[in-house]
């Protein structure tokens, strides 16, 4: 099956830096990846969508120069939190899609910002 | 708007027990709608799915069928096992599947008990 990894699997980092998580499609081409957030106890929320070469659309209420999103390839988009806070500290999960084919979720990335 | 309810939890059961995880789904046209289940600690793992009204999509002795005339999807299983203690989403998506975001539900928590 199709694989979705994502890299670190978990970060502390100090507040005011910036993190960026990595979420690669290992064995297929991802024309679109998704990003979500999911507090503890709670449902995911979609944070923003990105199509490869393209700028990322993010969902109302996020805040795109907070939440950076690059997807630089079919096989890759990262998810760069800056300036992080400690309201930051959350699990981010990215899923990878093709056209008319499912999703497939990463194992998610555990961030806690000191 | 697309959107998905389903029952709160948490929910507990002994081992072998019947399950009923209700989810309902407000939608225009004919979505997609999935299954998914989250293990502690892990990402979310496609469960099962159905594309289409009177479809059953069923995996590891989950089954869900897709009734278009009563807008659901309920997740059933007739004999659960500890090693099912997770956490459920019921989700959908527009008929193209991997490239249209996810709608989740709220997410019940099953327990099951030796």
């Amino acid at each position: 099956g199709a694989v979705v990894s994502q890299h670190p699997s978990w970060v502390i980092c100090k507040s005011g830096t910036s993190v960026k998580i990595e979420c690669r499609s290992l064995d297929f081409q991802a024309t679109t990846m998704f990003w979500y957030r999911q507090f503890p106890k709670q449902s995911l929320m979609l944070m923003a969508t990105s199509n490869e070469g393209s700028k990322a659309t993010y969902e109302q209420g996020v805040e795109k120069d907070k939440f950076l999103i690059n997807h630089a390839s079919l096989t890759l988009s990262t998810l760069t939190v800056t300036s992080a806070h400690p309201e930051d500290s959350s699990f981010y999960i990215c899923s990878a899609g093709q056209d008319f084919n499912e999703q497939f979720f990463g194992p998610g990335t555990r961030l806690t910002v000191l | 708007g697309n959107s998905v309810t389903q029952m709160e939890g948490p929910v507990t059961l002994s081992e072998e027990a019947f399950l009923t995880i209700n989810c309902t789904y407000t939608a225009t046209g004919y979505p997609s709608l999935f299954w998914y289940v989250q293990y502690p600690g892990e990402g979310l793992q496609l469960l099962l799915k159905a594309t289409k009204a009177d479809d059953k999509g069923s995996n590891k002795g989950f089954e869900a069928t897709y009734r278009k005339e009563t807008t659901s999807f309920h997740l059933e299983k007739g004999s659960v096992q500890v090693s099912d203690s997770a956490v459920y989403f019921c989700a959908l998506s527009r008929p193209r599947g991997g490239s249209e975001k996810l709608v989740f539900g709220k997410g019940t928590k099953l327990t099951v008990n030796p």
